[in-house]
């Protein structure tokens, strides 16, 4: 059974270019998460996607969006890198009718570079 | 808001010795409560969780967790630390309802085991 796989691992990006991170839920999960982690701090939530829609969204700017395709894997995009943007991606995926919705998994994560 | 306030940015323990990680939550209703467990350059990992019912819960790796509603803690403890602990562990609260299982964490706490 696998868990939750990211793509790709790593990324270097320059400033002000885009970026496209993918995420594959764990298998029966029907929702996923996404959170930013910078160095030294906890995560931060980004957005969820349910059923296709953002649900939930964090603190986050327009530039960061999101989508979630009917096999419920999803990709989180990022316009007009800034150096700030430098981090750790993490997707976590749940169930709605397991763990309250609220017990998630993570993934790996990919770290984004931005030069 | 919910928040998370991990006291302690780092702990050094010596192997063999016991542990415990502090976390104080803010939320205003009942919370569900989470330690995760990340190693250098990793994911997190799901150590234990708080839902309701008895307040200590047991998880993997033989920690164990106590909520005290009175003083809005979840300390994470383990009787006798193993080299292999040394991690970066996060606390974190969920929201079920409307926030749909959105987690906020603490910014962390390092251990750090001596042989």
């Amino acid at each position: 059974d696998a868990g939750v796989t990211q793509s790709p691992t790593h990324l270097i990006k320059t400033r002000g270019q885009q970026v496209t991170l993918r995420c594959s839920p764990k298998s029966g999960h029907d929702t996923v998460s996404w959170y930013q982690q910078a160095l030294g701090q906890g995560p931060q939530f980004i957005f969820q996607y349910y059923e296709e829609e953002e649900r939930q969204r964090g603190n986050f700017p327009d530039r960061f969006s999101g989508h979630q395709f009917p096999n419920y894997s999803s990709e989180l995009n990022v316009n007009a890198l800034l150096l700030g943007d430098s981090a750790l991606y993490l997707c976590a995926s749940s169930s709605a009718r397991e763990g309250l919705g609220i017990e998630q998994f993570f993934g790996p994560g990919t770290r984004l570079t931005v030069l | 808001a919910q928040s998370v306030t991990q006291p302690d940015i780092h702990i050094t323990v010596s192997e063999g010795a016991s542990l415990e990680l502090r976390c104080n939550y803010s939320y205003g209703a009942t919370p569900y409560l989470f330690w995760y467990v990340q190693s250098p350059g990793q994911g997190l990992q799901l150590l234990l969780k708080y839902f309701s019912g008895d307040t200590l819960v047991q998880g993997i790796k033989g920690f164990e967790a106590e909520f005290k509603r009175s003083q809005s803690s979840f300390n994470l403890r383990k009787p006798s630390v193993h080299w292999s602990d040394a991690a970066e562990y996060f606390c974190a609260v969920g929201a079920g309802g409307t926030s749909y299982g959105k987690l906020t964490f603490g910014q962390g706490t390092i251990l750090t085991v001596h042989p």
